[in-house]
C-alpha cells in the first residue's frame, strides 16, 4: 500500500479565495507530480518535481504554483481560486530512475470553487 | 490532440462477459503501463509492459504491447464487479522525463 497522503480530500470555496492543497509521501521518493483530472478521465501533468527546490511546469498549463522545502512534501497552491479551477487534482511520487518507474497516487482533492 | 487515445471510452457490460480495451497512438513508447482507478482513489499501477509483442497476464487480466510499440490492449476474462474503474494507459517516450497518460476507459460491470 502506497504512503502519500493529500488533503483535504474535498473543498468547496468561494471565488478569490487563496488555497494549498497538501501532499505528503513517507516512502523517501524524490520525484513527485501534480496532475489535474477531468471528471473520470485523462489525467493532465501540471507541476513535478525532482528532488527539494526543483520545479517545473507540466504540460497543462496551470495558474497555481508548486513549492518542495522538504522531500517528503509537495503542496500546489492557488492564489486567487476561480470556477475554472474546479477539477479533480491528483498528487503522486516516484523513485528517480525511468519516467516508466511506478508513480504512487494519493487519493485526490476534489476541488469545487463556486 | 491526445499522444494516446484509448478505446472506447465507456463499456458497461454483464458480470461473466470478455471484452477488450485499447490504447492507440501513433508514436512508438519504450514502455507502457496500464493503471486502474477505482471511484474516489488514484490510479494504481496494474503492469508495465516494455518489449513490443510483450503479453503479460495478471490473473484474469492479459495485456499486450503491439509489435511496434505503438498500441497496447488489455483483455479482461470473465469480467467481475470489482474490475470495475477507470482503466488508464500510460506511455513513456524515449528521452521523455514523464509519461504521457492516455484518455481512459470507464468499465463497468453489472452484477
Amino acid at each position: 500500500e502506497a504512503d502519500i497522503y493529500q488533503t483535504p480530500r474535498y473543498l468547496v470555496i468561494g471565488t478569490g479565495k487563496k488555497i494549498t492543497l497538501e501532499c505528503s509521501q513517507t516512502m523517501g521518493h524524490d520525484k513527485m507530480y501534480w496532475y489535474q483530472q477531468d471528471p473520470g478521465m485523462e489525467l493532465h501533468l501540471i507541476h513535478y518535481s525532482y528532488g527539494v527546490n526543483s520545479t517545473e511546469k507540466g504540460d497543462l498549463s496551470s495558474e497555481s504554483t508548486v513549492s518542495r522545502i522538504r522531500t517528503e512534501h509537495f503542496p500546489l497552491t492557488l492564489e486567487s481560486a476561480r470556477p475554472s479551477h474546479t477539477s479533480q487534482y491528483l498528487c503522486a511520487s516516484s523513485g528517480l530512475g525511468r519516467a516508466s518507474d511506478t508513480q504512487y497516487f494519493g487519493p485526490g482533492t476534489r476541488l469545487t470553487v463556486l | 490532440t491526445q499522444l494516446l487515445e484509448q478505446s472506447p471510452q465507456f463499456l458497461s457490460i454483464q458480470e461473466g462477459e470478455n471484452l477488450t480495451v485499447y490504447c492507440n497512438s501513433s508514436s512508438v513508447f519504450s514502455s507502457l503501463q496500464w493503471y486502474r482507478q477505482e471511484p474516489g482513489e488514484g490510479p494504481v499501477l496494474l503492469v508495465t509492459v516494455v518489449t513490443g509483442g510483450e503479453v503479460k497476464k495478471l490473473k484474469r487480466l492479459t495485456f499486450q504491447f503491439g509489435d511496434a510499440r505503438k498500441d497496447s490492449s488489455l483483455h479482461i476474462t470473465a469480467a467481475q464487479p470489482g474490475d470495475t474503474g477507470l482503466y488508464l494507459c500510460a506511455g513513456e517516450k524515449t528521452g521523455a522525463n514523464n509519461l504521457f497518460f492516455g484518455t481512459g476507459t470507464r468499465l463497468t460491470v453489472i452484477p
